[in-house]
């Protein structure tokens, strides 16, 4: 079955410590993406990638971090500098990134992982 | 910067009844995308609509159909004959064709009532 993949689904941490979220696909896209959802609350992009070792950051990239050394794989790093980390977070990915000849830009998500912080 | 603005935070149908979500947008691009994205108890975004802004014809995927006024910037959703299954919140979201970031209104949560 081709899909998004999302490890693991809970996560807690301890003030300080730096956690890592995974997001696997199988879809062979190129662009991937990682948002934030709080409660009552749409989702806000924090990092996204067009391409395999090429990231940018979207409006709250500030306490996180990414990488890109895969294409089917783009981990999520909590650090300790991000002060609101509690969160439920949700990995997607599209065939192509923006400007793409093909126009194909639907975002398919991942099934999520919550972050709670203790 | 884009925004999009779901107003309704909450509504409800009775089951087999047909409910309209409403979404407006703002921008300034004439070339973008509009999608209606589920998001059941489970919590995982799922694809419901997608509308290309230069198509006039409204998108329509079996009970789920757009109402698409671009010169009102309008983007609604109708379910049709609604069920349980359909009980989720529902978000409107925005893309422009020249950048990665997809915008999102802050959601609407359907009750569906038997």
């Amino acid at each position: 079955d081709g899909g998004i993949t999302q490890s693991p689904k809970y996560l807690f941490r301890k003030e300080g410590q730096n956690v890592t979220l995974s997001c696997e696909q199988n879809l062979n896209h190129d662009a991937m993406y990682w948002y934030r959802q709080d409660p009552g609350q749409g989702l806000r992009l924090i990092y996204y990638s067009q391409i395999v070792n090429d990231f940018q950051k979207g409006d709250i990239a500030e306490g996180y971090s990414v990488s890109r050394e895969k294409k089917e794989s783009f981990p999520l790093t909590v650090t300790s500098a991000q002060k609101n980390p509690t969160a439920f977070y949700l990995c997607a990915s599209s065939i192509e990134g923006s400007g793409g000849r093909l126009g194909t830009d639907t975002q398919y998500f991942g099934p999520g992982t919550r972050l709670t912080v203790l | 910067a884009q925004t999009v603005t779901q107003s309704q935070p909450e509504m409800s149908v009775q089951e087999a009844e047909t409910v309209t979500l409403s979404c407006t947008y703002d921008t300034s691009e004439s070339d973008y995308y509009l999608f209606w994205y589920k998001q059941p108890p489970s919590r995982q975004m799922i694809l419901v609509i997608r509308q290309e802004a230069y198509k006039q014809q409204n998108a329509t995927e079996n009970r789920f159909s757009v109402n698409f006024q671009k010169a009102a910037k309008s983007f609604s959703l109708k379910i049709s004959d609604s069920q349980l299954g359909d009980a989720a919140m529902y978000f409107c979201a925005y893309r422009t064709r020249k950048d990665n970031d997809m915008r999102f209104g802050a959601g609407t949560r359907l009750t569906v009532k038997p």
